[in-house]
């Protein structure tokens, strides 16, 4: 069966420090896709990236970064010189290629990240 | 803009009743879900569906119906409300194909007194 854990509940740091969020998961399939989704205070989840298992490559898109580690089964993102506006809970999710998409994602539990002025 | 829209953002309603929550989308997604979110459990998935009429339950669907009626529009039913069913419900939709991303919507807050 598949999982994702997000071992750290509550990440607080100072504005301006980077942050890396973890996540670590487990699956019996070779295609499989990941997902960060981030929760701001209003509720909606916002897709924020999505890979797949065929592709490491790392991501970078402003002060977010991606690291995709088949080999230890992570997928950590890292906001540089974090904004308070950074302040919300970050999902890491998984989906499989044997549900063709339809039969939803299997979320971790979400890192609450704080950022303090 | 894609929209994916849940009819309340806060209700209450007293142990027993019949409650109904109501997701519309606008982006013709064959793919519709219902999650539910408590603290430190993250997102579960109740029941999704890949088309109309169609519906398949997901990992806590006890004392949970859906419907879907049309394609656009998925709801949720609480068939006699519970205080354990108190939490936050967040359905969202997507295509088809496998690893395509779900959009959300902004979440009902439910609350079962």
């Amino acid at each position: 069966a598949q999982k994702v854990t997000q071992a750290q509940t509550e990440i607080s740091v100072v504005e301006k420090e980077d942050v890396t969020l973890d996540c670590v998961y487990e699956t019996r399939d070779t295609t499989y896709y990941l997902f960060w989704y981030k929760q701001p205070p209003s509720g909606e989840l916002v897709f924020l990236i999505r890979r797949n298992s065929f592709d490491e490559q790392n991501e970078i898109s402003g002060r977010y970064s991606w690291n995709f580690q088949k080999s230890t089964s992570s997928f950590n993102f890292t906001i540089t010189a974090s904004q308070v506006v950074d302040s919300a809970v970050y999902f890491c999710a998984l989906s499989e290629r044997s549900g063709g998409g339809a039969d939803g994602l299997t979320f971790g539990k979400g890192t609450h990240l704080i950022i303090q002025p | 803009d894609v929209k994916v829209t849940q009819s309340s953002r806060y209700l209450v309603k007293r142990t027993g009743e019949k409650v109904f929550l109501e997701c519309v989308q606008d982006m013709d997604h064959e793919n519709m879900f219902w999650y539910r979110q408590d603290p430190g459990l993250g997102l579960r998935l109740i029941y999704f569906s890949y088309d109309v009429k169609m519906k398949e339950k997901g990992d806590i669907p006890e004392g949970y119906s859906v419907s879907r009626e049309k394609k656009e529009r998925f709801s949720l039913i609480l068939e006699s409300a519970s205080t354990n069913q108190t939490s936050m419900y967040l359905c969202a939709s997507s295509f088809p194909r496998a690893g395509t991303e779900a959009f959300f919507g902004q979440g009902t807050r439910l609350t079962v007194v």
